[in-house]
């Protein structure tokens, strides 16, 4: 069964510290790594990871894939207090279809 | 372009009533999937359609089904409500099917009294 694990759960920064959220994952037949930033409702899709090594970057974001020791990396600098909401991780398998398995997720608080 | 749109945002049901949702994803993405998600158990997959058809399912009874129409919109129905059936039905729209990046609507909030 595919897992994922996400840490911290939860965590508190102050606005333009540098914070720094891990994805474990554990899955049959790698095929992809998603990153999304829930606020309120839906889940917004920030990156999508194939490739070991590669970084991502958008603006103040950016994330990478370990794929020989099976995580992921999101780092957000100069955080801001609109950059509070829970980060989600998720991995797809290859195969017919698309099914993500979701980590807990992250909890970021950004305090002015 | 338009995003992901889900009707009805909001339903309170009671016990033994059965629901239908709806969700229409992007121009031109041709896969749906659903979603659930609780405080307890987070995002949990539901099921995908691809053309119509069912192309994964996750472990959920068989009071949670789905179908998908020939415009790639899909609706969701649970039979027999429970108390646990209250969450959160999430639906996402790639464009194809694996591989892509999926993309979430609003959400529906069920409440199950």
């Amino acid at each position: 069964e595919d897992k994922v694990v996400q840490s911290p759960l939860s965590l508190v920064v102050h606005e333009g510290d540098t914070v720094t959220l891990n994805c474990s994952y554990e899955v049959t037949n790698f095929r992809s790594l998603l990153w999304y930033k829930q606020e309120k409702k839906a889940p917004t899709f920030l990156f999508m990871l194939t490739s070991s090594g590669i970084e991502k970057k958008s603006g103040r974001l950016s994330s990478i894939l370990d794929k020989k020791e099976l995580f992921s990396i999101l780092n957000i600098t100069a955080t801001q207090t609109g950059d509070s909401a829970i980060y989600l991780c998720a991995v797809e398998p290859t195969g017919s279809g698309s099914r993500l398995t979701f980590g807990e997720g992250t909890q970021l608080t950004v305090n002015p | 372009k338009a995003g992901v749109t889900q009707t009805p945002r909001y339903l309170i049901k009671t016990r033994g009533q059965q629901v239908t949702l709806s969700c229409s994803p992007i121009s031109g993405h041709r896969s749906v999937s659903w979603y659930q998600q609780t405080p307890g158990q987070g995002l949990q997959f539901l099921f995908e359609y691809f053309s119509e058809t069912q192309r994964n399912k996750g472990n959920f009874p068989g009071r949670f089904s789905g179908r998908q129409f020939s415009n790639s919109r899909s609706e969701m129905n649970v039979s027999t409500l429970e108390l646990g059936d209250s969450a959160l039905y999430l639906c996402a729209s790639s464009r194809l099917a694996g591989g892509y990046e999926q993309y979430f609507g609003p959400g529906t909030r069920l409440t199950v009294t």
